[in-house]
């Protein structure tokens, strides 16, 4: 079946560092969707991007999709600890709205 | 954004009792809604779809006569453990899909089976 690779697995950096979190499909994908998990909550949802070449830009986060809709990136200019959390990317799995979900990227941020 | 509630948050239980987890969307239909369980820092696993009025879809390995869902209404679906173990610990959460394929998550209940 279906499936994407998440990279890294884990990620710590100092406060004002940058972070990037991947994520790779062999398949061409219709549409990626980003969550943000915080310690001890749920997903949230940030962003879904559905374009080839597509960057979207939230506040600090830059979202980008591939020219060729194969891979995704999450970008976190200048950390604050307030970014702490497991970063998950998720495609759908036809067209039944059942997402398939990388294994998420857990950042951790010193101060 | 849309809300997701589910209840209880927390429930320890001894082991062959069976528990009941409720799923609600707050101010929105849900015909589907999707079952995840999260093991500590790991990605979440779908266990099962819930359709409103139909039979819920499992994914592979996941027993079904163990892992009971109802989907009896457009706002509610319920996971029942069935005999619990304490092999079945574990983070539940439910979601639903909205408009563009947005998952909306519940709150997720802890479940520790003594």
């Amino acid at each position: 079946g279906q499936q994407v690779m998440q990279i890294p697995q884990y990620q710590h950096v100092q406060e004002g560092e940058d972070f990037t979190t991947y994520c790779n499909s062999s398949t061409t994908l219709s549409n990626i969707q980003w969550y943000k998990q915080r310690p001890g909550g749920h997903p949230v949802f940030l962003i879904q991007l559905v374009k080839s070449g597509e960057v979207k830009k939230q506040k600090r986060l830059t979202f980008q999709f591939g020219e060729a809709k194969k891979n995704s990136s999450l970008h976190i200019t200048a950390t604050q600890t307030t970014d702490v959390g497991t970063y998950f990317c998720a495609v759908n799995a036809g067209n039944n709205r059942k997402l398939i979900w990388g294994l998420g990227t857990s950042l951790a941020v010193n101060p | 954004g849309a809300v997701v509630s589910q209840h209880p948050s927390r429930v320890i239980c001894k082991s062959g009792t069976s528990v009941k987890i409720e799923c609600r969307s707050l101010d929105f239909q849900a015909t589907t809604m999707f079952w995840y369980r999260q093991f500590p820092k790991k990605s979440l696993m779908l266990m099962a779809t819930s359709n409103e009025g139909s039979k819920a879809t499992y994914e592979q390995g996941v027993e079904k006569d163990k892992f009971l869902i109802n989907h009896a209404s457009l706002t509610l679906s319920t996971l029942t453990v069935t005999s619990a173990h304490p092999e079945d610990s574990s983070f539940y959460i439910c979601s639903a899909p909205l408009g563009n394929n947005e998952q909306f998550f519940g709150p997720g209940t802890r479940l520790t089976v003594l």
